[in-house]
């Protein structure tokens, strides 16, 4: 089983729709991170968490906020879907408490927003 | 956004060529990340450098960390049809909160 769940997996909506990604990860890591990917343009920095209670914005927040329910659960919504959402998300994780620095990928939610 | 420029964008090679694709950024980094991403799967970690002038290799795959803490280098000797994908580097800048900033990735094709 993956470290980093995410679900669902695909997911195809309509314009003005709410959306939510969610994600777990049985890793045991406090940090946890949503990204999105678009052809060209890399990975880009939604929301992170560095702990339960804690939510920051990243590089590209507007339209979209997070929940942090637990430490292993993280979860993304759209609260009213647009067209120019429909990418690749990426949920991800990591344990900086280690020293180790480094961030374990989910394998994506595809969304098109139709 | 930090912006770390990656290059190649895209690589054609024969099998049992060696590749070489680096990033470089106005920025220090702490922490340089190599991740391969297959289609419709999530990018995975492929080797991490903490300090500057760092060499690290893991089986055909050789990462540097320069000297300058701004750019690293990612080398795959021997090519074989499964190094097919898109490699990605990424930053790690503790002033920034930790946060992680990703290449725009180099796309690997190798022809059998």
């Amino acid at each position: 089983d993956a470290d980093v769940t995410q679900t669902p997996r695909n997911r195809i909506t309509k314009t003005g729709k709410r959306i939510m990604l969610e994600c777990s990860q049985t890793k045991g890591h406090d940090r946890m991170y949503w990204y999105r990917q678009d052809p060209g343009l890399g990975l880009r920095l939604i929301y992170y968490s560095f702990d339960v209670k804690d939510i920051n914005k990243g590089e590209i927040s507007d339209g979209y906020s997070v929940s942090r329910q637990a430490q292993a659960k993280f979860s993304l919504s759209l609260e009213s879907a647009i067209p120019n959402q429909t990418a690749l998300y990426f949920c991800a994780t990591s344990d900086f408490g280690t020293g180790s620095g480094e961030l374990f990928f989910g394998e994506g939610s595809r969304l098109t927003v139709l | 956004g930090q912006q770390l420029n990656q290059s190649p964008q895209s690589m054609f090679i024969q099998e049992g060529e060696d590749v070489s694709m680096n990033c470089t950024s106005s920025s220090i980094f702490n922490t340089w990340l190599w991740y391969k991403q297959d289609p419709g799967e999530g990018p995975v970690l492929l080797i991490a450098l903490y300090k500057a002038g760092e060499l690290t290799s893991n089986g055909r795959l050789t990462a540097q960390f320069g000297i300058t803490r701004k750019d690293s280098f990612l080398n795959i000797s021997a090519s074989i049809p499964s190094d097919v994908g898109i490699y990605f580097c990424a930053g790690q800048l503790i002033r920034a909160g930790n946060q992680f900033y990703f290449g725009t990735g180099t796309s690997l094709t190798v022809i059998p």
